[in-house]
């Protein structure tokens, strides 16, 4: 039984360039958490996700910053045109609908160079 | 708002017991819970306890919750080097919106 996976586990881009991030949440989980967390920092709420559906974003930049979470297949968090201080450590998490537990991925390591 | 604080450092000698404290703000929070994160890798969920518990014990693990105070504890019963970890406190109401604390960093010397 596979766990949270999140793809991939490094990613290097330049700045401006475009960042995407992979979620598969655990097999029966329909609710999808984004969390970013800088170096010697907490975990910062992003956005809170169910199928099709953005549920809570208020954690997430204005700009520049989007997710989604189709029908089928992964959740993505998009980035466009990074900047240095987009590099940080991107954590995806899962949970069922009649499930109060929330399980992590091991995260993405967005380095902007 | 909702908020969950921590002291951020914590140092124990191996063999001793660790206690890690969060305390929150949400009186309507519904479930506490204690993850870890260890270098380089996501956060693993320890345990949790519903609101309306004031203990729950796993092995090594006690958890004892004060809900006037809204007071968390993570006790680590003969700790070892590989306890040495970030632990984080959270905060949820029905499984929903979940609240983390910054972190404790728990160092464990020989």
């Amino acid at each position: 039984n596979a766990g949270v996976m999140q793809n991939p586990r490094h990613l290097v881009r330049r700045r401006g360039q475009e960042a995407r991030l992979r979620c598969s949440p655990m097999k029966g989980h329909s609710h999808v958490y984004w969390y970013r967390q800088l170096p010697e920092e907490g975990l910062k709420f992003m956005v809170y996700l169910q199928k099709e559906n953005i549920i809570d974003e208020s954690g997430m930049p204005k700009e520049r910053f989007s997710a989604e979470f189709p029908k089928e297949g992964p959740s993505i968090l998009r980035i466009q045109q990074v900047v240095r201080g987009d590099s940080a450590a991107y954590f995806c998490a899962s949970r069922g609908t009649e499930n109060e537990k929330l399980f992590f991925g091991s995260g993405t390591q967005l380095s902007v160079l | 708002g909702e908020d969950v604080e921590q002291s951020l450092f914590l140092s124990v000698r191996e063999g001793d017991s660790s206690v890690i404290n969060c305390t929150y703000t949400d009186s309507s929070s519904t479930y506490l819970y204690w993850y870890k994160q260890e270098p380089g890798a996501g956060l693993q969920l320890l345990t949790y306890i519903f609101s309306n518990m004031d203990m729950k014990q796993d092995q090594r693990l006690t958890v004892l919750l004060n809900k006037k105070d809204k007071h968390l504890s993570l006790r680590i019963a003969d700790t070892q080097t590989g306890d040495s970890a970030i632990y984080f406190c959270a905060e949820s109401l029905y499984g929903q919106n979940f609240v983390f604390g910054p972190g404790t960093r728990l160092s464990v010397l020989p």
